[in-house]
């Protein structure tokens, strides 16, 4: 069965500096790793989706990593805003989903 | 920790067909359910919201009275895709929570619906 960690459960950066969250998966036959945001109270926000294919994706400040080999994807938020907090989660898709249990980032004024 | 279960996992219906999809949550009382949908190589996209007791809020473009939301207890709510046709075929998962503020999400698996 598959198993998605994220490191750190929680971070706390003052604004403006570049920061990275992990996931890993422990199996990779998978269809694509997928990124998203979570505010309080609210749903899911879809961030960046990267295909099996695939090796990273870019949005604006955002871009994400995916290494299949080593069952890893990186999230790279650069230069971070007070709004970029949030409960940030990877969810590995094979036939079904596997969500991490999310990275809380708290960016500091 | 807390855990949703979807149910079915696949499933695979003839168009014209109608199918329901249930989330249950099993050790805590989910006051708030979500449903989303996600079609090959897109974004997860969210359907509904729906809160306990009361009627759904369905996203724009999202057809009400084609996926039937029913939300009568604290631990189920289902999502029932009426006369199904291909197009409708997608992963649709449900996430629940307890509904104050900082509750965290609990997702589910999520279930893969092909209409032939």
């Amino acid at each position: 069965k598959q198993e998605v960690t994220q490191i750190p459960a929680a971070l706390s950066v003052p604004e403006g500096e570049n920061l990275v969250l992990n996931c890993s998966f422990t199996d990779s036959a998978i269809y694509n790793l997928q990124w998203f945001r979570q505010d309080p109270g609210k749903g899911l926000t879809s961030l960046l989706l990267i295909q099996s294919s695939q090796r990273e994706q870019t949005s604006g400040r955002l871009n994400a990593s995916l290494d299949k080999s080593s069952g890893r994807s990186t999230l790279y938020i650069a230069a971070s805003q007070p709004g970029d907090s949030a409960t940030y989660l990877c969810a590995a898709t094979g036939n079904q989903f596997y969500f991490g249990t999310g990275t809380s980032l708290t960016v500091i004024p | 920790g807390a855990v949703v279960s979807q149910h079915p996992s696949r499933v695979i219906c003839k168009s014209g067909t109608s199918v329901k999809i249930e989330c249950r949550s099993l050790d805590f009382q989910a006051t708030t359910m979500f449903w989303y949908r996600q079609f090959p190589k897109q974004s997860l996209m969210l359907m509904a919201t729906s809160n306990e007791g009361s009627k759904a809020t369905y996203e724009q473009g999202v057809e009400k009275d084609k996926f039937l939301i029913n939300h009568a207890s604290l631990t189920l709510s289902t999502l029932t895709v009426t006369s199904a046709h291909p197009e409708d075929s997608s992963f649709y998962i449900c996430s629940a929570s307890r509904g104050r503020e900082n509750s965290p999400l609990h997702f589910g698996n999520g279930t893969r619906l092909t209409v032939t």
